[in-house]
């Protein structure tokens, strides 16, 4: 079965530099969820899209955008990127209006040095 | 504070052993999931329930939802090293919503 595809898997990046996360849903599933799992941490929610439409948003920085567009990819937008950005970026897709189980995708793991 | 938490936040075992672990909270939730999860890997999906008393078997694991719909539990009989890892439950208000997670127990199936 199709599972949650996000890239890329590592990213180095420096201080200050910007980084794109790309997230491909499981097919037919219209809810994508963005969370971020620091070493030793439970993962936390960073924003949700419905249906390409921002439907929830958690504790995700200013310097963080969001997007889901009309094939129902996501792509978690960061800028002005520190230290503390280095975590584990997870990915997870639901179909909305059932019982709302969320699928993760293998995540990416963004290294800021 | 913790909206759900589990426990116990580590557990080592004998092979062959059983052991239950816990997600406890104060509010109610329409589902609890529970994920296992390896290191520098997604959570894997083991479950879902959503009706209050529901029980739900998978293999040698088995998944309780408190009839309250506040808590869970993960009993697994006959623990094999195989079963060593992180084991999360996370809970969400509705359909569609963010999921809220319980701080993890790390078991330990040892041989």
């Amino acid at each position: 079965a199709a599972g949650v595809i996000q890239s890329p898997r590592h990213l180095i990046k420096e201080k200050r530099e910007t980084a794109t996360l790309k997230c491909y849903p499981i097919p037919r599933h219209d809810t994508v969820y963005w969370y971020q799992q620091g070493p030793g941490q439970d993962p936390q929610f960073l924003i949700s899209f419905y249906e390409k439409m921002q439907s929830d948003k958690g504790s995700i920085p200013d310097r963080f955008s969001a997007q889901q567009f009309s094939d129902y990819h996501s792509e978690l937008n960061m800028s002005s990127l520190e230290l503390g950005d280095s975590a584990l970026y997870f990915c997870a897709s639901s179909l909305g209006e059932m019982t709302g189980e969320q699928y993760f995708g293998p995540g990416t793991r963004l290294t800021v040095t | 504070t913790q909206l759900l938490e589990q426990s116990p936040q580590f557990l080592s075992i004998q092979e062959g052993e059983n052991l239950t672990v816990y997600c406890n909270s104060s509010s109610v939730f329409s589902s609890l999931q529970w994920y296992r999860q390896e290191p520098g890997e997604g959570p894997v999906l083991l479950v879902t329930v959503v009706t209050g008393g529901e029980v739900k078997k998978l293999k040698r694991l088995t998944f309780q939802f408190g009839d309250a719909r506040k808590d869970s539990s993960l009993h697994i009989t006959a623990a094999q090293p195989g079963d060593t890892g992180l084991y999360l439950c996370a809970g969400a208000k509705a359909a569609g919503n963010k999921l809220t997670f319980g701080g993890g127990t790390r078991v330990l199936v040892k041989p």
